[in-house]
């Protein structure tokens, strides 16, 4: 159980496009889901807390406008890149958690590479 | 400023033998610990955790331990096995909070 599935798993668009990437939680509902960033040989970094209907929570340094957040359902989170450009390249990933605990742990999907050309 | 930190990037260990994996934290206000495994291009897998009311949590192959004065964890593997071969997260979050601060990994390799 606890499956968060995310696609697409790799994108390779031209800069100027903007790119949507979806995270899905199979088997369980999640009412929070978060988006984070990982660039190569570094940590996780949270970029945004997604909540199933009403505005996405963003963390410091990251641009609203840039990374459109919607959680429109218990199930979906959606992160759009606007615009993209190269330095916006990087592994994102998605995670989910199930119930409403604090201390239950998140089940992350796979990742989407992207990769602005 | 980097609340948790895991000062190794690698690790190399003979398999069958025990991996140590260490994380240490800043932020006093952290209860709840994590320890995620990830391989290349995928998302990061739990793994085990712990709360700060305990100092040890066993599953299997894999123990956390935590020492709270010291602001220290580790994550144990025995016997090690080539599969476990992936980099490892160490994660904290403070109670009530949903946001979980990743450390930057360590990459472990287990030698066949």
């Amino acid at each position: 159980g606890a499956v968060v599935s995310q696609h697409p798993s790799w994108v390779i668009c031209k800069s100027g496009t903007s790119v949507k990437i979806e995270c899905r939680s199979l088997d369980f509902q999640a009412t929070t889901m978060f988006w984070y960033r990982q660039f190569p040989k570094q940590s996780l970094m949270l970029m945004a807390t997604s909540n199933e209907g009403s505005k996405a929570t963003y963390e410091q340094g990251v641009e609203k406008d840039k990374f459109l957040i919607n959680h429109a359902s218990l199930t979906l989170s959606t992160l759009t890149v606007t615009s993209a450009h190269p330095e916006d390249s990087s592994f994102y990933i998605c995670s989910a958690r199930v119930g409403g605990g604090s201390n239950q742990p998140q089940h992350f999907g796979d990742g989407t590479r992207l990769s602005i050309l | 400023d980097q609340q948790v930190k895991q000062n190794s990037p690698s690790l190399s260990v003979q398999e069958g033998r025990i991996s140590i994996l260490n994380c240490d934290y800043t932020n006093s206000m952290f209860d709840y610990f994590l320890w995620y495994k990830k391989y290349p291009a995928e998302g990061p897998t739990f793994l085990i955790s712990i709360s700060s009311i305990k100092d040890k949590n066993e599953d299997g192959r894999f123990t956390v331990f935590l020492n709270k004065s010291a602001k220290h964890l580790s994550l144990h593997i025995v016997p090690s096995q080539p599969g476990d071969s992936a980099v490892y997260f160490c994660a904290a979050s403070a109670g009530g909070y949903q946001k979980v601060t990743f450390g930057t990994g360590t990459k472990l390799q287990v030698i066949p």
